[in-house]
């Protein structure tokens, strides 16, 4: 398996931009994780999927931030306007839920983006 | 909400001896407890975990301890070479179905 993938690895754009962000799950995981890792701040969960529903997005900004998941196997990651402060490296992360806890979560390589 | 504390925030330690990061959690429920290491430019990756029934769990020179009672559990690192330089984060869950509350991470500095 190829892990989880992200695209793309790194986006220069400037303010005002729109940025999307794309995540693939690993094949099978039905719960899907967007983070935003900054050094202010560390790792921030922005909202989680599972089974292709969102089910907290309290973790998201502002409303120029939104996220869909429209199959298993696809979710980006839209941020309309963007603005110098969101720049920081954007994970995207995967898990297989169930009853259990014990279920490991996978992280994608991340997004590096910067606004200029 | 389950919220967790990371301590130290940075750690300094020469080649070759142990290294001890702690975190305590909030909830009392959270039953998952994994860690995660972040070396520079690359994605978090999992290198042990321990569930609510066990207290101790080891692999080669990483273990982690859990104190259910007192809520806290540490990672502990012997032998430490220049390679364990990285960012560690714990975290803690207590649903399969919900998502993982991580610790603010710890800087780790192995110095030859």
């Amino acid at each position: 398996d190829a892990g989880v993938i992200q695209s793309p690895r790194h986006e220069v754009t400037e303010m005002g931009q729109e940025v999307t962000l794309r995540c693939k799950p690993i094949s099978g995981h039905n719960s899907l994780f967007w983070y935003r890792q900054t050094m202010m701040r560390g790792l921030e969960l922005l909202i989680y999927f599972n089974n292709n529903v969102p089910i907290d997005d309290s973790g998201m900004p502002e409303d120029r931030f939104s996220a869909k998941m429209p199959n298993a196997s696809f979710s980006t990651l839209k941020i309309q306007p963007s603005e110098p402060r969101d720049s920081a490296v954007y994970f995207c992360a995967s898990q297989l839920a169930g009853g259990s806890s014990g279920e490991t979560q996978y992280f994608g390589p991340g997004t590096r983006l910067l606004v200029l | 909400g389950e919220n967790v504390e990371q301590h130290p925030s940075t750690l300094s330690v020469q080649e070759g001896d142990s290294a001890v990061i702690k975190c305590t959690y909030s909830d009392s429920a959270s039953n998952y407890f994994p860690w995660y290491k972040q070396e520079l430019g690359k994605r978090p990756q999992l290198i042990i975990d321990i569930r609510s029934n066990v207290g101790e769990k080891k692999d080669q020179r990483i273990a982690v301890t859990l104190n259910k009672t007192a809520k806290h559990f540490s990672l502990h690192i012997t032998e430490t070479q220049p390679e364990d330089s990285a960012v560690y984060f714990c975290a803690a869950r207590y649903s399969g179905n919900t998502p993982l509350v991580f610790g603010k991470g710890t800087r780790l500095s192995v110095i030859a």
